[in-house]
């Protein structure tokens, strides 16, 4: 069975501290896997997927296919990072296209 | 067009009642999703269409949720009979082909069953 675990609900962290929101997934064959984030009174929207290498809002993810884990991490946080944060891997195969999406972690981040 | 609509943004029904919600997906975006989000956990998968046709389903979505996209552009999802476990945040979503997991959301239909 797909699982995705994020172990932490809530997560509080000082303004200009690290930030480190944790995933885990149990997947057979090779997901994709995506951070999608939703601000207070916004949509669900997506921050960022581990194939584009990229680093959104200062936000950066490292798929870690020994360990199962596809960790979000921000060095220095801001007020505005205050948010829930879901990891939603995704299985594309045999024509199946669904996320599974983590409960999710509250992060807030304290002026 | 500048996103995902849902409608209604709200419904209070009674238990028993059926309900309809729709979604407008983008206009190119040929793949639409529903996912229903409940306090405290994470949307879950209910059901995805490539432009008309129902390609899966989750074992979520019981004989009591219908869901139809005619022709390809919108989508509607029906529950019948509710009862007060449904209640929760109907999520729609849309994707294109070339990025099929990269979903755009829309602001979404709160259920509340009495």
């Amino acid at each position: 069975a797909q699982r995705v675990t994020q172990p932490e609900k809530l997560l509080s962290v000082f303004k200009g501290a690290p930030v480190e929101l944790k995933c885990n997934y149990s997947y057979s064959g090779s997901p994709e896997l995506f951070w999608y984030v939703q601000y207070s009174r916004q949509r669900l929207q997506l921050l960022l997927r581990h194939i584009s290498r990229e680093s959104i809002k200062g936000f950066t993810a490292d798929l870690n296919k020994g360990e199962t884990s596809f960790h979000l991490k921000k060095p220095f946080a801001q007020e505005e990072d205050s948010a829930m944060y879901y990891c939603a891997p995704s299985y594309s195969g045999a024509g199946s296209y669904q996320l599974t999406f983590g409960k999710g972690t509250k992060l807030s981040v304290i002026p | 067009d500048t996103g995902v609509s849902q409608d209604p943004r709200h419904k209070i029904t009674k238990r028993g009642q059926n309900v309809t919600f729709r979604c407008d997906p983008i206009s190119e975006h040929n793949r639409l999703y529903w996912y229903r989000q409940t306090l405290g956990q994470g949307p879950e998968f209910l059901t995805y269409f490539q432009n008309e046709a129902q390609l899966e389903k989750s074992r979520l979505l019981s004989d009591r949720f219908s869901a139809e996209r005619p022709k390809g552009s919108f989508s509607t999802l029906e529950i019948q009979r509710t009862e007060q476990g449904d209640s929760a945040m109907y999520l729609c979503a849309s994707s294109s082909g070339s990025g099929a997991n990269v979903l755009t959301f829309g602001a979404g239909s709160r259920l509340t069953v009495l």
